[in-house]
């Protein structure tokens, strides 16, 4: 089955700790994006990649870091320098056409909490 | 700064009932509006629009674009409880393959 997997599905932490949240692929897409969530609102773009090996910062990049070395993968690490990391975070990827409209596919996401 | 409004934030109505989700738009570069329905975890897409005035239908919702006013509605009739979620409007930007969300529309449908 084509999709997009997140894991984990929930992950705490404590202050101070980077953690890594992993976003996989196997729709051939060559965009994926990172969003993040809170309560009531809407998604805000953190980090974008269009390709292999380049990714762009969206509305939110502090405290957030990114790469993209397979076109299938694209984690997203926390860092301790993000604030108020408590979230929902959404992965999505879409063909990234310039030619047409593109539609995302979102992951199931993952919920962290910072204790 | 490009931006997307959704109005209703919330809106509680009734099985059976029709109900209109409202997007709007500011942004510099369009190339498609997209409107997803997101219950507990990961938004499900429904529609991307391009053209404007050209309705798209699947079952009892239906959306049209209007891109000289520069914003969209989502119907649905008939309303189930079903579709109670929160509604996402998005814009997709004409660089960057980037994509901006609205807050949401929470709906309820009560049986």
């Amino acid at each position: 089955d084509g999709g997009i997997t997140q894991s984990p599905k929930y992950l705490f932490r404590k202050e101070g700790q980077n953690v890594t949240l992993s976003c996989e692929q196997n729709l051939n897409h060559d965009a994926m994006y990172w969003y993040r969530q809170d309560p009531g609102q809407g998604l805000r773009l953190i980090y974008y990649s269009q390709i292999v090996n380049d990714f762009q910062k969206g509305d939110i990049a502090e405290g957030y870091s990114v790469s993209r070395e397979k076109k299938e993968s694209f984690p997203l690490t926390v860092t301790s320098a993000q604030k108020n990391p408590t979230a929902f975070y959404l992965c999505a990827s879409s063909l990234g056409r310039r030619e047409v409209g593109n539609e995302q596919f979102f992951g199931p996401g993952t919920r962290l909490t910072v204790l | 700064e490009d931006k997307v409004v959704q109005s209703p934030l919330s809106l509680v109505v009734h099985e059976g009932d029709t109900v209109t989700l409202n997007c709007s738009y500011e942004v510099t570069n369009f190339r498609s509006l997209l409107w997803y329905k997101q219950e507990k975890k990961a938004p499900t897409f429904l529609f991307m629009l391009t053209s404007s005035g050209i309705e798209k239908k699947s079952g009892r919702l239906s959306s049209i674009l209007d891109k000289k006013e520069l914003f969209s509605i989502l119907n649905i009739t008939a309303t189930q409880t079903g579709d109670s979620a929160v509604y996402l409007c998005a814009v997709e930007l004409n660089y960057g393959q980037n994509f901006v969300f609205g807050p949401g529309t929470r709906l309820s449908v009560l049986p």
